[in-house]
C-alpha cells in the first residue's frame, strides 16, 4: 500500500532556513500536500502541488518536487519562533472519484534562538 | 479560521459507552473526512462522505460508524469505548471527493476513556 515517510524532528535557529523532507511509494500520487499542526490545533493546510510540477514558491515556502525519486521537501526561509509546529507531508490520488490521503508521521519543528 | 467546526473540543467518559461526535464542515464543502490521531498510529484516515452518501472507508472499526445528514454536518458515533479509542479525532471537509481540492480540517475533538 502507499506509504509516505518523514523524519521525527528538525531542530533549527531561528534565521536559518528549515528544510522538511518526505518520500512517498505511490507512483500513481497526483496531489502532495503540507500541513501545519499546532499544539492544540487542527491540520493548516499550507501549501500543495500537482505532480507535473518540479517547484512550487509562496512567501517563504518553496516545494520542491522529484517525482523520479518521490521526494518532496518544504523549505521555510528566515524560520521564526512561530514556526515551531508539526509539518505533515501527505499524498493522494484521485482513485474512483475519491480521495483517500495518506499522511506521514509529521515532522516536529523546533525553532531556537 | 478554517471555517470546519468540531463540537465538543473535550470529551472525557469511561470504557464500554458510547459517545457523538460532530462536525459542520466549511459552507459549500460536500466531502467530509474522520480521522483518528495518536501518538502511536499517527493520522490515520476513518471514513468519508460525499453529500450524505459514504464513499471511503479506510480504518475504521466496527464499533465506529458515521452518518452525512442532509444539511451535510457529519456525526461519527463510537461505542463500546476501550482505553485505546482515547485519542484526537479530527473532521475535514472539501469542495469534492477528488484529490484536486485540499482538505480543510477542524481544530478536533479530544476524546479521554478513563
Amino acid at each position: 500500500g502507499e506509504d509516505v515517510e518523514q523524519s521525527l524532528f528538525l531542530s533549527v535557529r531561528e534565521g536559518d532556513s528549515s528544510v522538511i523532507n518526505c518520500t512517498y511509494t505511490d507512483s500513481s500520487s497526483t496531489y502532495l500536500y503540507w500541513y501545519k499542526q499546532e499544539p492544540g490545533a487542527g491540520l493548516q493546510l499550507l501549501t500543495y502541488i500537482f505532480s507535473n510540477m518540479d517547484m512550487k514558491q509562496d512567501q517563504r515556502l518553496t516545494v520542491l518536487l522529484n517525482k523520479k525519486d518521490k521526494h518532496l521537501s518544504l523549505r521555510i526561509a528566515d524560520t521564526q519562533t512561530g514556526d515551531s509546529a508539526i509539518y505533515f507531508c501527505a499524498e493522494g490520488s484521485s482513485s474512483g472519484g475519491s480521495y483517500i490521503p495518506t499522511f506521514g508521521r509529521g515532522t516536529s519543528l523546533i525553532v531556537h534562538p | 479560521d478554517s471555517g470546519v467546526t468540531q463540537t465538543p473540543k473535550h470529551l472525557i467518559t469511561a470504557t464500554g459507552q458510547r459517545v457523538t461526535l460532530r462536525c459542520s464542515p466549511r459552507s459549500g464543502d460536500l466531502s467530509v473526512y474522520w480521522y483518528q490521531q495518536s501518538l502511536d498510529q499517527g493520522l490515520q484516515f476513518l471514513i468519508q462522505y460525499y453529500n450524505g452518501e459514504e464513499r471511503a472507508k479506510g480504518n475504521i472499526l466496527e464499533r465506529f460508524s458515521a452518518q452525512q445528514f442532509p444539511d451535510l454536518h457529519s456525526e461519527l458515533n463510537l461505542s463500546s469505548l476501550e482505553l485505546g479509542d482515547s485519542a484526537l479525532y479530527f473532521c475535514a471537509s472539501s469542495g469534492g471527493t477528488a484529490g484536486d481540492q485540499p482538505q480543510h480540517f477542524g481544530d478536533g475533538t479530544r476524546l479521554s476513556i478513563l
